[in-house]
């Protein structure tokens, strides 16, 4: 199974400074089709997982563009370039391009300093 | 707008079976494959399998692959989740998600509770 590994595992940020998680896989996530199919969510206390970003950078509809995704091979980063008090969450990176199974993350905790 | 709504709450015993369903409105059912994942309590989140409503067509992870079944109904849009044997540690909240791409959208979960 492909492992990704995220950093920091905690993250307290102040309201208005950027915010940025890493995250590494085991194997290079490049398909044969092409893509390279690395997703992030949001998982805000007591609610279910919502995509912020599919395939590495494609930030999904209603997400706000201070949310964005980069990164290649097997170093990817989210990163938020003002911190919200909505932005309080747990974060997820996840791989869908060695499968089964799909793989996530073990989660970033985002919490307002 | 896309919904996924799951069934409630279960209180399972060591050994029983579990089945959760996922009822979907708002797109065209049969088009898009939808995953099954789970979340034990402080713990990362886990893929189960997908289905693809449309054809049946379905695919596991092999951690689970001797004890779990998804299947659909495109009749009333809906997919199942069945996990057999359970056992304590398959205490967690459940989710289904569909694509493209996975979790486009996602229910609002079902806790499965097992426990003698």
């Amino acid at each position: 199974d492909v492992v990704m590994t995220q950093s920091p595992l905690s993250l307290p940020v102040t309201l208005g400074q950027p915010a940025s998680i890493s995250c590494r896989s085991s194997q290079g996530l490049v398909h044969t089709d092409g893509s390279t199919y690395l997703n992030w969510f949001q998982q805000r206390p007591g609610q279910s997982p919502r995509r912020l970003i599919y395939k590495v950078s494609n930030r999904d509809s209603g997400v706000p563009d201070r949310f964005s995704g980069s990164g290649s091979g097997t170093d990817f980063t989210l990163k938020i370039s003002r911190v919200e008090a909505e932005d309080v969450g747990v974060y997820y990176c996840m791989q869908g391009t060695h499968w089964p199974p799909y793989t996530f993350g073990q989660g970033t905790k985002l919490e307002i300093k | 707008q896309v919904q996924l709504v799951q069934s409630g709450a279960e209180v399972k015993k060591p050994g029983a079976s579990v089945k959760v369903s996922c009822k979907a409105s708002g797109y065209s059912f049969t088009d898009y494959a939808m995953h099954w994942v789970r979340q034990a309590p402080g713990q990362r989140l886990e893929w189960m399998g997908w289905i693809i409503p449309g054809s049946g067509n379905t695919k596991y992870s092999p951690k689970f692959q001797d004890r779990v079944t998804v299947t659909s109904d495109t009749s009333s849009n809906t997919a199942y989740l069945e996990l057999s044997s359970l056992r304590s540690e398959d205490t967690s909240v459940y989710y289904c998600a569909r694509d493209p791409w996975f979790g486009a959208d996602w229910g609002q979960g079902t806790l499965v509770t097992v426990s003698s």
